[in-house]
């Protein structure tokens, strides 16, 4: 099955700072990788995802690079606020259009100093 | 706006206790899946169902049973509760062609 490492588990940045967020994963026929946000106390939600048919997506101060080669995906957060401060989940799946399950790191904690 | 909601948010019990979770969608969305969170494990996958009355065994489903008699419950189903048991419990679902999962709040299980 698809195994997905993260890294790193901890992260501490200066506001203002970027941040980058790496994993791998293991599953060649991977073709959908989303990351999601979880803010202390709160439900992981959806806040950018990627599809192997394109190498990066942005969305105001987040991207997301794939390189489907070296089966690795960034997540990059720029000018990093107080409120960017969360756990990161990044995840792996193959979609087949008909429903699938996602492979889950094993996070990393951002954490946003002042 | 789609809501997923589980039964409780903290709950305490027994070891040897028959344990049941519920989680409920408001979307009709056809895939559901219970997770657990640990720790520096991240999400693992317990049990996924596709659609009412189908599961499918996720990454740890060693413990644990589900229930999809309904399309909007999943039910997670602690046979007999053990203390390694005790962990954040996840639920989510998503559309059958879409690939978001949205999650519930999560029940904080402590086994004693």
């Amino acid at each position: 099955g698809e195994n997905v490492e993260q890294h790193p588990s901890t992260l501490s940045v200066q506001e203002g700072d970027s941040a980058v967020i790496k994993c791998t994963y293991s599953d060649s026929a991977s073709n959908y990788f989303p990351w999601y946000k979880q803010e202390l106390g709160k439900r992981p939600q959806l806040i950018i995802d990627i599809r192997s048919n394109v190498g990066e997506k942005k969305d105001q101060r987040i991207a997301v690079t794939l390189n489907k080669t070296a089966k690795h995906f960034s997540l990059h957060i720029t000018e990093t606020q107080p409120e960017d401060s969360a756990v990161y989940f990044c995840a792996a799946s193959w979609e087949t259009g008909g429903g699938n399950k996602l492979t889950f790191g094993t996070g990393t904690q951002l954490k946003v100093e002042l | 706006d789609v809501k997923v909601t589980q039964s409780s948010r903290y709950l305490v019990k027994r070891t040897g206790e028959k344990v049941f979770l519920e989680c409920v969608q408001d979307m009709d969305h056809e895939n559901m899946f219970w997770y657990r969170q640990d720790p520096g494990l991240g999400l693992r996958l317990i049990y996924f169902s596709y659609d009412v009355k189908m599961k499918e065994k996720g990454d740890i489903p060693e413990g644990y049973s589900v229930s999809r008699e309904k399309k909007e419950r999943f039910s997670l189903i602690l046979e007999s509760a053990s203390t390694n048991q005790t962990s954040m419990y996840l639920c989510a679902s998503r559309r059958r062609q879409q690939a978001t999962q949205y999650f519930g709040p999560g029940t904080r299980l402590t086994v004693l």
